[in-house]
């Protein structure tokens, strides 16, 4: 079953902060987050792991509550290079990771 | 620096044609992917391999096949093509499923219209 991310969509003057959710029905072993540049392949950007090891950006962070199933991806002080659609993927154990549907974001000037 | 390839960019096929999607990753990984991605869905998993030779049903398997018969390439075989599997398709690869290690490189997409 696919994660719930929310919102689907968001628009974003430069400089402004936003929070990107992502929701599982099930344990999770692994949350990671992908962003896709329009007509570019995804390209990583953070895994968080059970247990709190956490790697990726330098500008974005994020945070994942196990008890919850949750991850929330942050996006502070954002750019115009950070526009783009943002996946995050779910893992539950030894299984294969699964996409939820993706935020579109946009920073405008 | 890691990279993925897919044969083509662009592909246009008639309803019923076999299709062959290509997928080559330089970086001696051990698990490969196809995913397809429509408007709305998100990346929805078609098959995986974790080894050469082996296959794995994703979500959405049906009227598509996979063959790993080298470390390195991945393909995808539409057996008879139809419209509704007009998509973009992606490859992807990852080291292993090891812990921190399952970070997925993806290809550039072939953008796939069936008529």
């Amino acid at each position: 079953q696919q994660p719930v991310q929310s919102p689907q969509a968001v628009i974003l003057r430069e400089g402004e902060d936003a929070v990107i959710n992502c929701s599982s029905s099930k344990a999770l072993y692994s949350v990671h987050w992908y962003r896709q540049k329009h007509g570019e392949a995804p390209v990583f950007l953070m895994i968080l792991l059970k247990g709190g090891e956490q790697k990726g950006h330098e500008k974005i962070s994020a945070s994942f509550n196990e008890k919850k199933q949750q991850s929330s991806l942050y996006l502070t002080a954002s750019q115009l290079s950070y526009s783009g659609t943002y996946f995050c993927g779910t893992r539950g154990g030894y299984q294969k990771v699964t996409f939820g549907t993706g935020t579109k974001l946009q920073v405008i000037p | 620096d890691v990279k993925v390839t897919q044969s083509s960019r662009y592909l246009v096929k008639r309803t019923g044609e076999k299709v062959f999607l290509e997928c080559v990753q330089d970086m001696d990984h051990e698990n490969m992917f196809w995913y397809r991605q429509d408007p709305g869905l998100g990346l929805r998993l078609i098959y995986f391999s974790y080894d050469v030779k082996m296959k794995e049903k994703g979500d959405i398997p049906e009227g598509y096949s996979v063959s790993r018969e080298k470390k390195e390439r991945f393909s995808l075989i539409l057996e008879s093509a139809s419209t509704n599997q007009t998509s973009m398709y992606l490859c992807a690869s990852s080291l292993s499923q090891g812990r921190g290690e399952e970070t997925q490189y993806f290809g550039p997409g072939t953008r796939l219209l069936v008529l």
